[in-house]
């Protein structure tokens, strides 16, 4: 069974400075996706960013960019020029790509942006 | 804009009364997705339907049930809610196997909170 692991429960990081997420899974599969949702407090759960597995490339939006090894199963997330809205809880998710339509959470990490 | 709609954002129930949750769609996704999340803890997937093939995760209690009257529409009923069912429930879509990009990020809907008395 594939797991997904936040080793991370919270981090803080000072309003403009950069900040590493770490992200770690178990998989048998070769071909899969991996997300970073973000969940801001009583809000919406939206997509942050997504990588596919057999893409070697860093998925980037923005000022979030990922740091995706394969061997190592290491999907961290980056923000940089941390902003007061970055605050919220970073979900690490994975999927398979072929035959199963479910999501696999990590535990999250509770990011807060000190001013 | 498309977006996933969950109605009401809060609902409050009594311990053993029956409630229903409701979501609605406007990506035209195939598949819609019930979760439920306690409180600073991942969503748990409940179930899930692929057009109209109803998939229940094993761990689900009888307790909760799911219908797909059509694409738009998804509801969950929960027929005797205990205290530990209160949770924040959310709605998600994907587009599913079908031709085009991006078809297994899930999109997620607002909530509903759920406080059983």
């Amino acid at each position: 069974a594939q797991t997904v692991t936040q080793s991370q429960p919270e981090m803080s990081v000072q309003e403009a400075e950069t900040v590493t997420l770490s992200c770690t899974y178990d998989t048998s599969e070769s071909d899969y996706y991996l997300f970073w949702y973000k969940q801001p407090p009583s809000r919406q759960m939206i997509l942050v960013i997504r990588q596919e597995a057999y893409k070697q490339q860093n998925a980037t939006e923005n000022r979030f960019s990922v740091n995706f090894q394969k061997a190592a199963k290491s999907f961290s997330l980056k923000i940089s020029d941390s902003q007061l809205g970055d605050a919220a809880m970073y979900f690490c998710a994975y999927r398979v790509n072929f035959g199963n339509e479910k999501l696999t959470f990590g535990t999250g990490t509770r990011l807060t942006i000190i001013p | 804009d498309a977006m996933v709609i969950q109605n009401p954002r809060y609902q409050v129930t009594q311990f053993g009364k029956p409630v229903t949750l409701s979501c609605s769609q406007t990506l035209n996704h195939n598949v819609m997705y019930w979760y439920q999340q306690k409180s600073s803890q991942a969503p748990k997937l409940l179930f899930h339907y692929y057009d109209k093939d109803f998939n229940n995760e094993a761990d689900t209690p009888d307790n909760f049930q799911s219908r797909r009257p059509n694409t738009s529409f998804c509801f969950l009923d929960i027929r005797s809610p205990g205290l530990g069912d209160a949770a924040m429930y959310l709605c998600a879509t994907s587009r599913g196997r079908t031709s085009g990009g991006d078809q297994e990020t899930q999109y997620f809907g607002p909530g509903t909170r759920l406080l059983v008395l």
